[in-house]
């Protein structure tokens, strides 16, 4: 079991440009959990899929964010355009239904500049 | 408005004495409790749960214990161990996901 797969691990990226993060979540976790973390917030929910199906987007902070899950093993996270306060720790998290405890990913350290 | 709170953004303790790292909630309908564990560069892990309708789970040295009344959970850990020192969130069940507190950095002195 590979865990939870994020690409790429950092991103270094103009303001204005278009920063695309992925997320290979485990095989059979049909929930999936895109998160922001600030030295400010901590951990911020932004959008949460159960079976491919976006359920609850209102932690997505503007119109420039946007996710998607075509199928169950792959979901992106856009940003578009970036700006230098979204430069953040973007985690991705799957679990079964059933179960309580997330499998983070590592990680996509966003930084915007 | 912040949900879950920890109050203490860090915490450093001297080898093998405990660490009681503490843990605020503000939503009584919240049922479930985790704690995680971050190192850097890495995803949180989960470490322990408690339901609401305990007060207290134990592994190994990691104690849970839940204060409903108070909506205050606390994780000690006995004895501690410079490998313990990571940041911590603590976690509260809303619905389908959980709302996160924003970390406790704990350093585990030698």
């Amino acid at each position: 079991d590979a865990g939870v797969i994020q690409s790429p691990r950092h991103e270094v990226t103009e303001m204005g440009q278009e920063v695309t993060l992925r997320c290979k979540p485990i095989s059979g976790h049909d929930y999936l959990f895109w998160y922001r973390q600030t030295m400010m917030r901590g951990l911020e929910l932004l959008i949460y899929f159960n079976n491919n199906v976006p359920i609850d987007d209102s932690g997505m902070p503007e119109d420039r964010f946007s996710a998607k899950m075509p199928n169950a093993s792959f979901s992106t996270l856009k940003i578009q355009p970036s700006e230098p306060r979204d430069s953040a720790v973007y985690f991705c998290a799957s679990r079964p239904t059933g179960s309580y405890g997330y499998t983070f990913g590592s990680g996509t350290r966003l930084t915007v500049v | 408005d912040q949900q879950v709170k920890q109050n203490s953004p860090s915490l450093s303790v001297q080898e093998g004495r405990i660490s009681i790292l503490n843990c605020d909630y503000t939503n009584s309908m919240f049922d479930y409790f985790l704690w995680y564990k971050k190192y850097p560069a890495e995803g949180p892990t989960f470490l322990i749960s408690i339901s609401s309708i305990k007060d207290k789970n134990e592994d190994g040295r990691f104690t849970v214990f839940l204060n409903k009344s108070a909506k205050h959970l606390s994780l000690h850990i006995v004895p501690s161990q410079p490998g313990d020192s990571a940041v911590y969130f603590c976690a509260s069940r809303y619905g389908q996901n959980f709302v996160f507190g924003p970390g406790t950095r704990l350093s585990v002195l030698p």
